[in-house]
């Protein structure tokens, strides 16, 4: 099983601050990893696909980037709708695995 | 608009069973692989069980491989999750997720599951 390790597990940032957010994997996954953003109460939501897409509607501030075993999910300038917990997942192996997730909170 | 709604949650005891159900709608249900994911309270998400389009392929998470049984009904449009020999750690918000190449693009609101004496 691919296990993926995300980093920090808690971010505090203020609104128009940068987010550099990490995810590591213990063997190659290649570009297919994902990250989520879910919010409290709330379904998760794709943002980005392999590794550096962004899914149907979701903002040019947020932005992937890596390959094989290490991952970064950047929010370019952070809006008050950004806080929240992020994960990636990946789908290059089954079992699909999910990180840990990084709460991204206000300061 | 794409739209998956769960059902079927609720309070069971420890060695009891549930059958979850994902009704979808706003796509062709036909042409997608469905999944299940779960999330216990205060921690992150957990894959659960995958079935393919045409139910071909079908993979489950080992905690639950040989408990939950992932089935799909194309002609009503609906996905089940039967769940059987449940353990405490089972309690968490179920959640249905569409896959395209795997990625989990649509996701339900998620349905409870809450496994105690």
């Amino acid at each position: 099983e691919i296990v993926l390790t995300q980093s920090p597990a808690t971010l505090s940032l203020s609104p128009g601050e940068r987010a550099t957010l990490s995810c590591r994997a213990t063997q190659s996954v290649s570009s297919y990893l994902a990250w989520y953003q879910q919010k409290p109460g709330r379904a998760p939501r794709l943002l980005i696909y392999d590794a550096s897409n962004r899914a149907t509607g979701i903002p040019a501030r947020f932005s992937g980037s890596g390959s094989g075993t290490d991952f970064t999910l950047t929010i370019s300038s952070l809006e008050p709708e950004d806080f929240a917990v992020y994960y990636c997942q990946q789908r290059s192996n089954w079992p699909l695995t999910f990180g840990g997730g990084t709460k991204v909170e206000i300061k | 608009e794409v739209q998956l709604v769960e059902s079927g949650g609720g309070l069971v005891q420890p060695g009891g069973s549930l059958r979850l159900s994902c009704a979808a709608s706003g796509f062709t249900f036909t042409s997608y692989s469905i999944n299940w994911v779960r999330q216990a309270p205060g921690k992150g998400l957990e894959w659960l069980s995958y079935i393919s389009s045409t139910s071909s392929a079908i993979y489950y998470a080992d905690s639950v491989k040989g408990r939950f049984t992932i089935s799909r009904d194309n002609a009503k449009n609906s996905l089940y999750l039967q769940m059987n020999n449940l353990r405490d750690e089972d309690t968490a918000v179920y959640y249905c997720a569409r896959s395209a190449s795997y990625r989990l693009d649509y996701w339900g609101q998620g349905t409870l599951v809450t496994v105690s004496s």
